[in-house]
């Protein structure tokens, strides 16, 4: 059971370089969810995902663009990143929208140069 | 949206003593708040949430306990062992339409034997 993955797990890139993160899931969770974890901060929501084609922001989304086509994907791209951006980013989906268990994916460390 | 606090930031107890972590939260509407925990480099996962048609839920050694007045609620570890040692994220859900959650930014429980 594979769950909920991510790739890369690590990943250096420089200034202004494109980069996409992926996120997978084997559940069918309908809701899917990017965060990122710096010192200090704890968890922030980037975007979320209802089901496929429905995205939305969450608190931090300046700089991130998402897409979700099909239900297990839910890719996150940083069109031109910056050293703000460097970050633990982590990856989240649920089953449903009230009282569910969210599952995290094992997270990508992300540096930017 | 939602503003949820933690404190303390960092917590050291010895084995066998107790540990408690508190948090409050903004927005009344509030109904879920669920607790991670996650250890060094690995994902966040979920140890215990409660409802706010509840007062207090109890897990062998973890219990949480929430105030919907004063819009505070609180992890309780007892008999704590090394192995409780981690960050401990509380959350709360919001309102809207996914129910989304918002994090406390972590207390870093060490546990020393």
């Amino acid at each position: 059971d594979a769950g909920i993955t991510q790739s890369p797990r690590y990943k250096i890139t420089e200034t202004g370089r494109q980069v996409t993160l992926m996120c997978h899931q084997t559940w069918s969770h309908s809701y899917m969810f990017w965060y990122r974890q710096d010192l200090g901060h704890g968890l922030r929501l980037i975007y979320y995902s209802a089901a496929a084609d429905i995205t939305d922001k969450g608190e931090v989304p300046d700089g991130y663009v998402v897409s979700r086509s099909k239900t297990e994907n839910f890719p996150l791209t940083l069109e031109s990143a910056t050293r703000s951006q460097t970050s633990v980013y982590f990856c989240a989906s649920r089953l449903q929208r009230l009282y569910n268990e969210q599952f995290f994916g094992p997270g990508t460390r992300l540096t930017v140069l | 949206g939602e503003n949820v606090e933690q404190h303390p930031s960092t917590l050291s107890v010895q084995e066998g003593d107790s540990a408690v972590i508190k948090c409050t939260y903004s927005d009344s509407a509030s109904n879920y708040f669920p607790w991670y925990k996650q250890e060094l480099g690995k994902r966040p996962q979920l140890i215990i949430d409660i409802r706010s048609n509840v007062g207090e839920k109890k897990d062998q050694r973890i219990a949480v306990t929430l105030n919907k007045t004063a819009k505070h609620f609180s992890l309780h570890i007892t008999e704590t062992q090394p192995e409780d040692s981690a960050v401990y994220f509380c959350a709360a859900s919001d309102q809207t339409g996914a129910n989304n959650l918002f994090f406390g930014t972590g207390t870093r429980l060490t546990v020393i034997p």
